[in-house]
């Protein structure tokens, strides 16, 4: 079975805070994903990672960066945490040739 | 551009009732078309998937049918139970699967 972990279930972190969301595979994906989900809004596209190394930003990177130093993990990276960054976080993984796979998520909030 | 319209929830159910929640989409090419379940307090599990137009995709009593003129992917299942509370999101992929597009999702609540 494919398995997506991510670093932590719940997190809280006061505004202005550097926040690290880490996310690891184990079926050798090339493929990984950073969404949030917020009521309402379905999921969002934060970023993407087709490679070790490379990365393409999705519909709403702003306030974000990523890092994918291998290429099982991919980390998603608050620079500088605001309040309307409060959210679920979820990563997946995935290939060229088939669905996605998702992580139990993240639940970030920022007071 | 591709994009995925889902019916509004909740929706509200009785054990044993039939369900359907409605799923349209706008794409490119031909998309792959998929419906994911999110239960409480977890990520998001595939359900059920189609590849191509007429194929029908089908996993624990539910089914849908990729419907090309009608450009729907509705999620049907004859008797829910209780445990099949939870979101459903459908979501299309293009033909490299690298980039996904979410609905909005729909809440479903099974009461006994």
């Amino acid at each position: 079975d494919v398995k997506v972990t991510q670093s932590s279930r719940y997190l809280v972190k006061r505004t202005g805070e550097k926040v690290f969301l880490e996310c690891v595979q184990d079926m050798d994906h090339e493929n990984m994903f950073w969404y949030r989900q917020d009521p309402g809004l379905g999921l969002r596209l934060i970023y993407f990672s087709y490679d070790v190394k490379m990365k393409e930003k999705g519909d709403i990177p702003e306030g974000y960066s990523v890092s994918r130093e291998k290429k099982e993990r991919f980390s998603l990276i608050l620079e500088s945490a605001s309040t309307n960054q409060t959210s679920m976080y979820l990563c997946a993984s995935g290939t060229s040739a088939r669905e996605q796979f998702f992580g139990p998520g993240t639940r970030l909030t920022v007071l | 551009g591709n994009s995925v319209t889902q019916m509004e929830g909740p929706v509200t159910l009785s054990e044993e009732a039939f369900l359907t929640i409605n799923c349209t989409y706008t794409a490119t090419g031909y998309p792959s078309l998929f419906w994911y379940v999110q239960y409480p307090g977890e990520g998001l599990q595939l359900l059920l998937k189609a590849t191509k137009a007429d194929d029908k995709g089908s996993n624990k009593g539910f089914e849908a049918t990729y419907r090309k003129e009608t450009t729907s992917f509705h999620l049907e299942k004859g008797s829910v139970q209780v445990s099949d509370s939870a979101v459903y999101f459908c979501a299309l992929s293009g033909v490299n699967f690298n980039k996904f597009y979410f609905g909005s999702g729909t809440k479903l609540n099974v009461k006994p």
